[in-house]
Protein backbone atom coordinates (compact mmCIF):
# COMPACT_ATOMS: atom_id res chain seq x y z
CA UNK A 1 0.00 0.00 0.00
CA UNK A 2 1.96 3.44 -1.07
CA UNK A 3 1.71 5.73 1.64
CA UNK A 4 2.58 8.79 -0.42
CA UNK A 5 0.95 9.19 -3.95
CA UNK A 6 1.55 11.69 -7.21
CA UNK A 7 -1.30 11.07 -9.04
CA UNK A 8 -0.36 13.08 -12.01
CA UNK A 9 2.63 11.33 -13.82
CA UNK A 10 3.16 14.52 -15.85
CA UNK A 11 2.66 18.24 -16.17
CA UNK A 12 2.95 20.52 -19.35
CA UNK A 13 2.66 24.52 -18.26
CA UNK A 14 3.71 27.22 -20.31
CA UNK A 15 6.85 29.54 -19.32
CA UNK A 16 5.32 32.24 -16.69
CA UNK A 17 2.40 30.58 -15.33
CA UNK A 18 2.12 28.70 -12.41
CA UNK A 19 3.11 25.16 -11.97
CA UNK A 20 1.38 23.05 -9.04
CA UNK A 21 1.92 19.59 -8.16
CA UNK A 22 0.51 17.60 -6.05
CA UNK A 23 0.79 14.62 -3.61
CA UNK A 24 -1.48 12.48 -1.03
CA UNK A 25 -0.53 10.87 1.98
CA UNK A 26 -2.28 8.02 3.95
CA UNK A 27 -0.16 8.47 7.14
CA UNK A 28 -0.89 10.31 9.77
CA UNK A 29 2.04 9.85 11.56
CA UNK A 30 4.49 11.72 8.79
CA UNK A 31 5.39 15.40 10.20
CA UNK A 32 7.85 16.25 8.07
CA UNK A 33 7.13 16.60 4.07
CA UNK A 34 9.72 17.65 1.33
CA UNK A 35 10.22 18.06 -2.12
CA UNK A 36 13.15 17.21 -4.56
CA UNK A 37 13.98 17.72 -7.94
CA UNK A 38 15.62 15.47 -9.96
CA UNK A 39 17.30 15.89 -13.73
CA UNK A 40 18.31 13.38 -15.94
CA UNK A 41 21.13 11.59 -15.06
CA UNK A 42 21.48 13.65 -11.81
CA UNK A 43 20.36 12.60 -8.15
CA UNK A 44 17.59 14.42 -6.40
CA UNK A 45 18.30 17.61 -5.00
CA UNK A 46 16.24 18.80 -2.34
CA UNK A 47 14.27 21.87 -2.81
CA UNK A 48 11.97 22.72 -0.18
CA UNK A 49 10.24 21.24 3.49
CA UNK A 50 7.22 21.92 5.38
CA UNK A 51 7.10 20.76 9.13
CA UNK A 52 3.12 19.79 10.23
CA UNK A 53 2.78 22.50 12.48
CA UNK A 54 2.74 24.72 9.26
CA UNK A 55 0.27 25.07 6.52
CA UNK A 56 2.38 27.08 4.59
CA UNK A 57 6.36 27.63 3.26
CA UNK A 58 7.85 29.77 0.54
CA UNK A 59 11.12 30.06 -0.90
CA UNK A 60 11.47 32.45 -3.21
CA UNK A 61 9.11 31.02 -6.68
CA UNK A 62 8.44 28.12 -4.63
CA UNK A 63 5.63 27.47 -2.35
CA UNK A 64 4.66 24.17 -0.30
CA UNK A 65 0.97 24.19 1.10
CA UNK A 66 -0.05 21.56 3.52
CA UNK A 67 -3.42 20.65 4.17
CA UNK A 68 -2.93 18.03 7.75
CA UNK A 69 -7.19 17.51 7.32
CA UNK A 70 -6.93 16.11 3.76
CA UNK A 71 -3.84 14.55 4.02
CA UNK A 72 -2.63 16.60 0.85
CA UNK A 73 0.58 18.41 -0.14
CA UNK A 74 1.32 20.49 -2.83
CA UNK A 75 3.86 22.68 -4.49
CA UNK A 76 3.56 25.72 -6.45
CA UNK A 77 5.77 27.22 -8.82
CA UNK A 78 5.59 30.99 -9.95
CA UNK A 79 6.70 32.01 -12.17
CA UNK A 80 7.46 28.45 -14.17
CA UNK A 81 10.82 28.70 -16.24
CA UNK A 82 11.97 26.08 -18.64
CA UNK A 83 14.97 25.22 -16.11
CA UNK A 84 12.42 24.03 -14.04
CA UNK A 85 11.72 20.99 -16.06
CA UNK A 86 12.39 18.20 -14.16
CA UNK A 87 10.92 14.74 -12.43
CA UNK A 88 9.57 16.51 -8.93
CA UNK A 89 9.27 13.30 -6.06
CA UNK A 90 7.15 14.20 -3.24
CA UNK A 91 8.49 12.26 0.48
CA UNK A 92 7.28 12.36 3.60
CA UNK A 93 8.98 11.08 6.94
CA UNK A 94 8.45 10.55 10.57
CA UNK A 95 10.34 12.55 13.26
CA UNK A 96 9.23 10.06 15.95
CA UNK A 97 8.07 6.77 14.49
CA UNK A 98 10.49 6.12 11.44
CA UNK A 99 13.74 7.49 12.39
CA UNK A 100 14.24 9.84 9.66
CA UNK A 101 13.53 8.10 6.69
CA UNK A 102 11.80 9.36 4.26
CA UNK A 103 9.36 7.47 2.03
CA UNK A 104 8.52 8.97 -1.41
CA UNK A 105 6.04 9.40 -4.26
CA UNK A 106 6.31 7.84 -7.96
CA UNK A 107 7.42 11.73 -8.88
CA UNK A 108 5.85 13.89 -11.36
CA UNK A 109 7.62 15.09 -14.53
CA UNK A 110 6.95 19.24 -14.95
CA UNK A 111 7.85 19.98 -18.57
CA UNK A 112 7.52 24.13 -19.14
CA UNK A 113 7.56 25.36 -22.73
CA UNK A 114 9.27 28.31 -23.53
CA UNK B 1 32.51 19.93 -2.96
CA UNK B 2 31.92 16.30 -3.71
CA UNK B 3 28.95 16.08 -1.58
CA UNK B 4 28.11 12.04 -2.11
CA UNK B 5 30.38 10.18 -4.32
CA UNK B 6 29.20 7.19 -6.06
CA UNK B 7 31.22 4.15 -8.12
CA UNK B 8 30.89 3.06 -10.76
CA UNK B 9 28.48 4.93 -12.87
CA UNK B 10 27.62 2.71 -14.87
CA UNK B 11 28.02 -1.30 -14.68
CA UNK B 12 26.69 -4.43 -16.68
CA UNK B 13 26.49 -7.76 -14.81
CA UNK B 14 25.55 -11.04 -16.04
CA UNK B 15 23.34 -13.30 -14.14
CA UNK B 16 24.57 -14.59 -10.97
CA UNK B 17 27.67 -12.33 -10.49
CA UNK B 18 28.64 -10.50 -7.48
CA UNK B 19 29.52 -6.93 -7.30
CA UNK B 20 29.71 -3.82 -4.55
CA UNK B 21 28.38 -0.40 -5.16
CA UNK B 22 30.49 1.98 -3.04
CA UNK B 23 29.24 5.38 -1.62
CA UNK B 24 31.48 8.03 0.09
CA UNK B 25 30.08 11.35 1.79
CA UNK B 26 32.55 14.02 2.86
CA UNK B 27 29.84 16.06 4.95
CA UNK B 28 29.96 14.53 8.57
CA UNK B 29 26.72 12.87 8.01
CA UNK B 30 25.75 10.39 10.32
CA UNK B 31 23.29 8.63 8.54
CA UNK B 32 23.41 7.17 5.31
CA UNK B 33 20.77 5.30 2.57
CA UNK B 34 20.85 2.91 -0.35
CA UNK B 35 17.62 3.21 -2.82
CA UNK B 36 16.52 1.79 -6.35
CA UNK B 37 14.74 3.68 -8.53
CA UNK B 38 12.86 1.56 -11.22
CA UNK B 39 11.30 3.22 -14.56
CA UNK B 40 8.12 5.40 -13.31
CA UNK B 41 8.42 4.94 -10.02
CA UNK B 42 10.01 6.36 -7.39
CA UNK B 43 12.67 5.56 -4.72
CA UNK B 44 12.49 2.67 -2.95
CA UNK B 45 14.64 2.51 0.15
CA UNK B 46 17.12 -0.92 0.08
CA UNK B 47 18.94 -0.57 3.51
CA UNK B 48 20.07 2.50 5.71
CA UNK B 49 22.44 3.09 8.33
CA UNK B 50 21.53 5.60 11.36
CA UNK B 51 24.96 5.93 12.74
CA UNK B 52 27.92 4.19 12.10
CA UNK B 53 27.93 0.64 13.51
CA UNK B 54 24.14 0.25 12.31
CA UNK B 55 22.28 -0.88 9.59
CA UNK B 56 18.92 -1.46 9.06
CA UNK B 57 16.68 -3.34 6.14
CA UNK B 58 14.50 -0.43 4.34
CA UNK B 59 11.35 -1.64 2.14
CA UNK B 60 12.91 -3.79 -0.42
CA UNK B 61 16.66 -5.55 1.40
CA UNK B 62 16.42 -8.95 -0.26
CA UNK B 63 19.34 -9.92 -2.45
CA UNK B 64 21.22 -6.92 -1.05
CA UNK B 65 23.66 -7.21 1.71
CA UNK B 66 25.16 -3.55 3.30
CA UNK B 67 28.41 -2.42 5.06
CA UNK B 68 29.02 0.52 6.97
CA UNK B 69 32.97 0.88 6.89
CA UNK B 70 33.45 4.08 8.44
CA UNK B 71 31.06 7.00 9.08
CA UNK B 72 32.05 8.14 5.26
CA UNK B 73 31.61 5.00 3.41
CA UNK B 74 28.19 2.96 2.96
CA UNK B 75 28.20 -0.05 0.59
CA UNK B 76 25.75 -2.23 -1.39
CA UNK B 77 26.81 -5.51 -2.60
CA UNK B 78 24.72 -7.98 -5.12
CA UNK B 79 26.09 -11.54 -3.61
CA UNK B 80 24.12 -13.06 -6.74
CA UNK B 81 22.69 -10.77 -9.56
CA UNK B 82 19.35 -11.33 -11.16
CA UNK B 83 17.80 -9.64 -14.25
CA UNK B 84 15.00 -8.22 -11.18
CA UNK B 85 17.51 -6.14 -9.49
CA UNK B 86 18.23 -3.86 -13.11
CA UNK B 87 17.93 -0.49 -11.75
CA UNK B 88 19.15 2.62 -11.00
CA UNK B 89 20.94 2.79 -7.28
CA UNK B 90 20.60 5.91 -5.42
CA UNK B 91 23.07 6.99 -2.29
CA UNK B 92 21.79 9.32 0.22
CA UNK B 93 23.17 10.39 3.78
CA UNK B 94 21.69 13.12 5.93
CA UNK B 95 22.79 14.47 9.45
CA UNK B 96 20.96 12.10 11.58
CA UNK B 97 18.06 10.03 12.96
CA UNK B 98 16.98 12.71 15.14
CA UNK B 99 16.70 15.67 12.62
CA UNK B 100 14.41 15.84 9.72
CA UNK B 101 17.34 17.48 7.75
CA UNK B 102 16.63 16.61 4.21
CA UNK B 103 19.08 13.99 2.36
CA UNK B 104 21.90 14.59 -0.19
CA UNK B 105 22.10 12.02 -3.03
CA UNK B 106 24.45 11.01 -5.52
CA UNK B 107 24.39 10.83 -9.12
CA UNK B 108 23.50 7.00 -9.45
CA UNK B 109 24.68 4.04 -10.63
CA UNK B 110 23.01 2.38 -13.58
CA UNK B 111 23.01 -1.15 -13.23
CA UNK B 112 22.31 -3.93 -15.96
CA UNK B 113 22.27 -7.25 -15.50
CA UNK B 114 21.22 -9.92 -18.49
Amino acid sequence: DQQVKQNSPSLSVQEGRISILNCDYTNSMFDYFLWYKKYPAEGPTFLISISSIKDKNEDGRFTVFLNKSAKHLSLHIVPSQPGDSAVYFCAASSLHTNAGKSTFGDGTTLTVKP
Amino acid sequence: NAGVTQTPKFQVLKTGQSMTLQCAQDMNHNSMYWYRQDPGMGLRLIYYSASEGTTDKGEVPNGYNVSRLNKREFSLRLESAAPSQTSVYFCASSEGPSSNQPQHFGDGTRLSIL
